[in-house]
């Protein structure tokens, strides 16, 4: 499969905790993305990372970019119960025209 | 703005029967997309259409066709449903020719008996 993997499949914290997503790809890429997706709801657009950058930071969001390794992370700082939903790690392949998606890693936030 | 529009929400087929989920952007995007989303596996690309007059298969195209009809809709056909083509069936759309941010719609479920 030429799919990002998320890791951890799941992950369950307490408000106010930090949670970190992991994203691994196997070809080398045009750029990375993140994507929420609340619960019977379509996928929302979170952050872009591009294959020169290592580093990005929106709100609370902070990614970070390891062409090297071929993963990525996705920090989510001072979690809230309103951040419960999965995540998914889009990657836009050289040479493609379309995103892979991963297979998401489902976050809990107990209030 | 509305962003991306797919009708219906819920739907049931019979195995065999066919059906047509529709999609439309208020974007005046280029690119659309149709993804499905099956437990454990992630969104999987159906087709794709870059730009208006061309469509190209994805990952999982077999079973589907796609038309675009002009450069705010594109539909996805199931001309035969099957049980397996049981799932939730996204489209997408974005700006340019492919690999930027996308816009999705809310979804259809689809359940094939």
């Amino acid at each position: 499969s030429q799919q990002g993997e998320e890791d951890p499949q799941a992950l369950s914290i307490q408000e106010g905790e930090n949670a970190t997503m992991n994203c691994s790809y196997k070809t080398s890429i045009n750029n990375l993305q993140w994507y929420r997706q609340n619960s019977g709801r379509g996928l929302v657009h979170l952050i872009l990372i591009r294959s020169n950058e290592r580093e990005k930071h929106s709100g609370r969001l902070r990614v970070t970019l390891d062409t090297s390794k071929k993963s990525s992370s996705l920090l989510i700082t001072a979690s809230r119960a309103a951040d419960t939903a999965s995540y998914f790690c889009a990657t836009d392949r050289t040479g493609a025209n379309n995103l892979f998606f991963g297979t998401g890693t489902r976050l809990t936030v107990i209030p | 703005n509305a962003g991306v529009t797919q009708t219906p929400k819920f739907q049931v087929l019979k195995t065999g029967q066919s059906m047509t989920l529709q999609c439309a952007q208020d974007m005046n995007h280029n690119s659309m997309y149709w993804y499905r989303q099956d437990p454990g596996m992630g969104l999987r690309l159906i087709y794709y259409s870059a730009s208006e007059g061309t469509t190209d298969k994805g990952e999982v195209p077999n079973g589907y066709n796609v038309s675009r009809l002009n450069k705010r809709e594109f539909s996805l056909r199931l001309e035969s449903a099957a049980p397996s083509q049981t799932s939730v069936y996204f489209c997408a759309s974005t700006e340019g020719d492919g690999g930027e941010k996308l816009f999705f719609g809310s979804g259809t479920q689809l359940s094939v008996l």
